[in-house]
């Protein structure tokens, strides 16, 4: 079974600095998507990023980047310029490319509350 | 474009009663997963709908039940409540069951159960 591991419970940094939220996974599928969602005090999940295991390019959106270790299991989130609105969950997510009619649906870790401080 | 929308927003049951709480996709989408994230975790996968026809389900007892309905729209069923039950419900749609496809989220229904 997939399992996602977030190892920092909470971070904290400040206003328009640059933060690493770690997560490491195990999986024996060679091929699987991974994300990371944001959930405010809202409580809405929001995806900030994703990344295809087959492309080696880390994926990037803007302010937000990751550095995606294939051999590691390892998928850190790297925000830049961070921003009060950042405060937030993050959830480190794994999905395995699904057949229809078996699971193929989102793994979480348990999270890292981010603090963003002025 | 409507987003994803789920209701009531709150709900407070006792243990043993029933509960429904329902989610509208957001338009043009065909599948609807849920979701239960108790405090402090992360969101467990209970099942997903796709066209109306279950398509796979995480490991919850046979008392959380689903149903999708012709406009893509979604319930889901709780009975004999437990006080483990008591969670932060979430629904995502999106528009296919492939992994490809991003599932959207609603703001959740918070269930209580005392």
């Amino acid at each position: 079974a997939q399992t996602v591991t977030q190892s920092q419970p909470e971070m904290s940094v400040q206003e328009a600095e640059t933060v690493t939220l770690s997560c490491t996974y195990d999986t024996s599928e060679s091929n699987y998507y991974l994300f990371w969602y944001k959930q405010p005090p809202s409580r809405q999940m929001i995806l900030v990023i994703r990344q295809e295991a087959y492309k080696q390019q880390n994926a990037t959106e803007n302010r937000f980047s990751v550095n995606f270790q294939k051999a590691a299991k390892s998928f850190s989130l790297k925000i830049s310029d961070s921003q009060l609105g950042d405060t937030a969950m993050y959830f480190c997510a794994f999905m395995k490319p699904s057949l229809r009619g078996s699971q193929g649906n989102l793994i979480f870790g348990k999270g890292t509350k981010l603090s963003v401080k002025p | 474009e409507t987003g994803v929308t789920q209701s009531p927003t709150h709900l407070i049951k006792t243990r043993g009663q029933q509960v429904t709480l329902r989610c509208s996709s957001q338009s043009g989408h065909n599948t609807v997963s849920w979701y239960q994230q108790a405090l402090g975790q992360g969101p467990q996968f209970i099942f997903q709908y796709y066209r109306e026809e279950e398509n796979g389900r995480g490991n919850f007892p046979p008392r959380f039940s689903g149903l999708q309905f012709p406009n893509y729209s979604s319930e889901l069923n709780v009975n004999a409540l437990e006080l483990d039950d008591s969670a932060l419900y979430l629904c995502a749609s999106s528009a296919g069951w492939a992994a490809y496809n991003e599932q959207f989220f609603g703001p959740g229904t918070r269930l209580t159960v005392l």
